[in-house]
């Protein structure tokens, strides 16, 4: 799987747009980009994940650069509860024997009130 | 959606004991879960790929007669930690695979005394 590289940390103001950048230089053409998150002391939260086309759900947007060597993920209005650690992770998106999630280091977002 | 659950949330025992933790898939079938451990202020890192019926194939550095995996059905995996000490001490999450996206657990704080 494709290396990805995060700023360690993020500040963002509450009710404000948190926009996490993440470089995956290496990516596969066949490897998607993943989004989870992590809050403190609990599981890994999927967030969001997309090959080439920029993607939205009902809580955040993707936006993959068309190189694709990198991507932005969007929280349109940051609340005190989206405060975590999120992971950027490029992985093979079908299921096969190789295709797990290894996580880096990921960006710690701080929201502020 | 996909619901992953872990018991015990929380494990104190004395050094020497063994350790079982129970990882459930909920309202789906999963052939392959996964183990990650996390130490504090660190990114989690997969222990194994437990595939239903078959042995667990083991990361680099995982002891595999000290974290022995079982993946008995569609539903349910477990990890004994034999003999725990207090390095083994750490966050346990489980993670279970339903078409291209994993889920996760709540995770198990393990202290070792």
């Amino acid at each position: 799987d494709a290396k990805t590289t995060q700023p360690p940390s993020m500040d963002c103001a509450e009710g404000r747009a948190a926009n996490l950048p993440c470089n995956h230089s290496t990516i596969s053409g066949n490897e998607y980009v993943y989004w989870y998150r992590q809050i403190h002391s609990q599981g890994p939260q999927y967030i969001i994940h997309g090959l080439k086309n920029n993607e939205t759900n009902e809580m955040a947007s993707l936006i993959i650069t068309e190189d694709r060597k990198s991507s932005t993920l969007i929280l349109p209005h940051a609340t005190l509860r989206d405060t975590a650690v999120y992971y950027c992770i490029v992985r093979v998106g079908r299921e096969t024997s190789g295709s797990r999630l290894t996580f880096g280091e990921g960006t710690q977002l701080t929201v502020n009130p | 959606g996909a619901v992953v659950s872990q018991h015990p949330s929380w494990v104190i025992c004395k050094s020497g004991t063994s350790v079982k933790i129970e990882c459930r898939s909920l309202d789906f079938q999963a052939t392959t879960m996964f183990w990650y451990r996390q130490f504090p202020k660190q990114s989690l890192m997969l222990m194994a790929t437990s595939n239903e019926g078959s042995k667990a194939t083991y990361e680099q550095g995982v002891e595999k007669d000290k974290f022995l995996i079982n993946h008995a059905s569609l539903t349910l995996s477990t990890l004994t930690v034999t003999s725990a000490h207090p390095e083994d001490s750490s966050f346990y999450i489980c993670s279970a695979r339903a078409g291209g996206s994993q889920h996760f657990g709540d995770g198990t704080r393990l202290s070792i005394l």
